[in-house]
C-alpha cells in the first residue's frame, strides 16, 4: 500500500544534541509537510516543500531545518533541541496544488528531550 | 490566516448522530474546509472536504452555510471506534505558500 513512513517512531535526544527525523513516501506526491504537535494541541505547520522549493512558516524557529533530497524523502533537522521541542512531529504529503489537496499523514515521531 | 474554533469536547452514545461545528469567521474566498480524524499516537486522517453547501461521502457529511463562516461535520450512527479528536482545517494550498490552519480540535467520546 502506498503510504507515508516516519522513522523512528520514538526518538530520545539530549538537550542541545542535534537530531534528525525522517519521512518517506511511496505516493509520489509533490508536496511534503512537517508539523509539530504538542500534547493536546492541534498540529502546527513548520514548513513544507513543493517539489524542491522550500517554504518556511513565518514563526518557525531557526532551530528547525529541513532537507528534501528527492521526491520520496524529507528530513527534519533540529539543530539544538530544547525541552520545549519535545512533541510529536508529523510528516504529511499532498498530491495536488491549488485549493484542494488532501493531506496524507504519517504515524508521527514522538521526540523526547532529556 | 483563518482563525478556527471548535468545541473542546463532546460526548455521545453509540448509534447516535454527532454534529461537530467549526467556526471560521474570516475564511477567505478561496479557502476550502477539510476535516480530519486523529487517534492517539497516530497522524490525522482525512474525513471529508468541501467548499460550500453539502458534501457527503461514505463516512460523513459536511454542511457549509452560504456565508461559509462555519461548518458542521456530521457523523451518522457513531460507534465506539469513532472516539477520537476531530480537527477542521481551513485554508488553501497555493503552490508556493500554505495558508493552512487547523482548528483547536474536538475530542469526541463515544460510550455504550
Amino acid at each position: 500500500d502506498a503510504m507515508v513512513i516516519q522513522n523512528p517512531r520514538y526518538q530520545v535526544t539530549q538537550f542541545g544534541k542535534p537530531v534528525t527525523l525522517s519521512c518517506s513516501q511511496t505516493l509520489n506526491h509533490n508536496v511534503m509537510y512537517w508539523y509539530q504537535q504538542k500534547s493536546s494541541q492541534a498540529p502546527k505547520l513548520l514548513f513544507h516543500y513543493y517539489d524542491k522549493d522550500f517554504n518556511n512558516e513565518a514563526d518557525t524557529p531557526d532551530n528547525f531545518q529541513s532537507r528534501r533530497p528527492n521526491t520520496s524523502f524529507c528530513f527534519l533537522d533540529i539543530r539544538s533541541p530544547g525541552l520545549g521541542d519535545a512533541a510529536m512531529y508529523l510528516c504529511a504529503t499532498s498530491r495536488v496544488t491549488g485549493d484542494r489537496g488532501e493531506q496524507y499523514f504519517g504515524p508521527g515521531t514522538r521526540l523526547t528531550v532529556t | 490566516l483563518a482563525k478556527t474554533t471548535q468545541p473542546i469536547s463532546m460526548d455521545s452514545y453509540e448509534g447516535q448522530e454527532v454534529n461537530i461545528t467549526c467556526s471560521h469567521n474570516n475564511i477567505a474566498t478561496n479557502d476550502y474546509i477539510t476535516w480530519y480524524q486523529q487517534f492517539p499516537s497516530q497522524g490525522p486522517r482525512f474525513i471529508i472536504q468541501g467548499y460550500k453547501t453539502k458534501v457527503t461521502n461514505e463516512v460523513a457529511s459536511l454542511f457549509i452555510p452560504a456565508d461559509r463562516k462555519s461548518s458542521t461535520l456530521s457523523l451518522p450512527r457513531v460507534s465506539l471506534s469513532d472516539t477520537a479528536v476531530y480537527y477542521c482545517l481551513v485554508g488553501r494550498y497555493t503552490g508556493t505558500a500554505s495558508k493552512l490552519t487547523f482548528g483547536t480540535g474536538t475530542r469526541l467520546q463515544v460510550t455504550l
